[in-house]
């Protein structure tokens, strides 16, 4: 199946920081999305982007489409402690369908200081 | 605001028994899946479900799965002979008709097998 390739796998880092984390795919897709989970509870979208090259933000995130359509990145802002969770890119190939299927990223575990 | 509700949150179960996981998904949408996270891995779509039918299925979703709507409001999977590797963390989702990829997940049934 696609394969989505997410990093950094982790990151440490102090309450105030900047924070960048992206996905690169082999092919192209036509939606990227970025998820937020924390420990015991389902994947929570935080930005959804459905064409190439858009920029978007929620609060202290923003992610970019590629213009390739093969990469997307999440920057968080100004991170505070409930930052803190398990990132995941997430993608979908297909332009249509019945089955709107999803592919995820290993995820990104991120960590921050007070 | 609506919820994807999931039942039980934490099943252990003999190897070799069956089990349903059991979701009530957020009433006006009409596409459903199951999607699975072994313990520090990756989200993996399992299986789409639209118009009381399998949309898309996953190698992962072989002859011991099964997915059901049985009346209107519930959406179960069941797995007829659970053995060692299907212990995961079992996600439901559900989204609307309208545009858009960015479903909604439960908070999950942790499966142990032992």
């Amino acid at each position: 199946g696609q394969q989505l390739n997410q990093s950094p796998q982790s990151m440490f880092i102090q309450e105030g920081e900047d924070v960048s984390m992206n996905c690169t795919s082999s092919s192209i897709f036509n939606t990227w999305l970025w998820y937020k989970q924390d420990p015991g509870e389902g994947p929570v979208l935080l930005i959804a982007l459905y064409k190439a090259g858009e920029l978007t933000s929620n609060g202290r995130l923003t992610a970019q489409f590629g213009i390739t359509r093969k990469d997307s990145f999440l920057n968080i802002s100004a991170s505070i402690p409930s930052d803190v969770g398990i990132y995941f890119c997430a993608g979908h190939e297909n332009s249509g369908g019945s089955n709107y299927k999803l592919t995820f990223g290993k995820g990104t575990l991120l960590t921050v200081n007070p | 605001e609506p919820e994807v509700t999931q039942t039980p949150s934490h099943q252990v179960t003999q190897m070799g028994q069956e089990v349903i996981l059991r979701c009530v998904p957020i009433s006006n949408h009409l596409y459903f899946y199951w999607y699975r996270q072994i313990l520090g891995q990756k989200v993996e779509f399992l299986v789409s479900f639209y118009n009381n039918e399998i949309s898309e299925k996953s190698e992962i979703f072989d002859d011991q799965f099964s997915v059901e709507r049985p009346d209107g409001s519930n959406f179960t999977l069941k797995i007829r002979s659970t053995k060692l590797e299907d212990s995961a963390m079992y996600f439901c989702a559900s989204k609307t008709s309208t545009g858009g990829y960015g479903y909604t997940f439960g908070s999950g049934t942790r499966l142990t097998v032992v």
